[in-house]
């Protein structure tokens, strides 16, 4: 099946640093999704975009979808040590209904040394 | 509260057993979907359902089983085919309109005797 890119892979900063997180895709999107995954429990949606372009804010995480439609970031600034975890970005490609599954990402492990 | 709750939380399975993994959803969600979750990796789709009565093979359907006879329960038979079962699943769950985001559960952790 379809993949996307993630990277990095694996991450370690110090406490209060801004992180920055991204993903490719070799095809276009309609959605884009970043999610976090805290040890043994399901992932937990952060933040949804819908259209080319779109920069969208959940308090100190700020997301855009890529104006060519392939790619995503994901920026958390000034981390705490809460923010450790997996994050993953997913997507549906065009011109998948709403109802089509995700594509995921390998994830990218956040570590925060305080 | 709304949600999705996946039981047990954690299985153990003997080899040659067939197990089945409950998801249920009060969101009343059209769609469902069963992933696996290996240590490292992504979440890979296992098998998902669009509507009541139906459901599709996703990219590693081989060894599992599904059924969909209503719309709040899609559960998941871990099958003596599978051989390789150990992982983490979780069950996902979203609303039939167009681009409406997953959401999940908080996953079953399947091991071997």
């Amino acid at each position: 099946g379809q993949q996307l890119n993630q990277s990095p892979q694996s991450m370690f900063i110090q406490e209060g640093e801004d992180v920055s997180m991204n993903c490719t895709s070799s095809s276009i999107f309609n959605t884009w999704l970043w999610y976090k995954q805290d040890p043994g429990e399901g992932p937990v949606l952060l933040i949804a975009l819908y259209k080319a372009g779109e920069l969208t804010s959940n308090g100190r995480l700020t997301a855009q979808f890529g104006i060519t439609r392939k790619d995503s970031f994901l920026n958390i600034s000034a981390s705490i040590p809460s923010d450790v975890g997996i994050y993953f970005c997913a997507g549906r490609a065009s011109p998948n209904s709403g109802n089509t599954p995700l594509v995921f990402g390998k994830g990218t492990r956040l570590s925060v040394i305080a | 509260d709304g949600g999705i709750t996946q039981s047990p939380k954690y299985l153990f399975r003997k080899e040659g057993q067939n197990v089945t993994l409950s998801c249920e959803q009060n969101l009343n969600h059209d769609a469902m979907y069963w992933y696996r979750q290996d240590p490292g990796q992504g979440l890979r789709l296992i098998y998902y359902s669009q509507i009541v009565n139906d459901f599709q093979k996703g990219d590693i359907a081989e060894g599992y089983s599904v059924s969909r006879e209503k719309k709040e329960s899609f559960p998941l038979t871990v099958t003596s085919a599978q051989k390789n079962p150990t992982a983490f699943y979780l069950c996902a769950s979203s609303i039939g309109n167009r681009d409406q985001p997953q959401h999940f559960g908080d996953g079953t952790r399947l091991s071997i005797l």
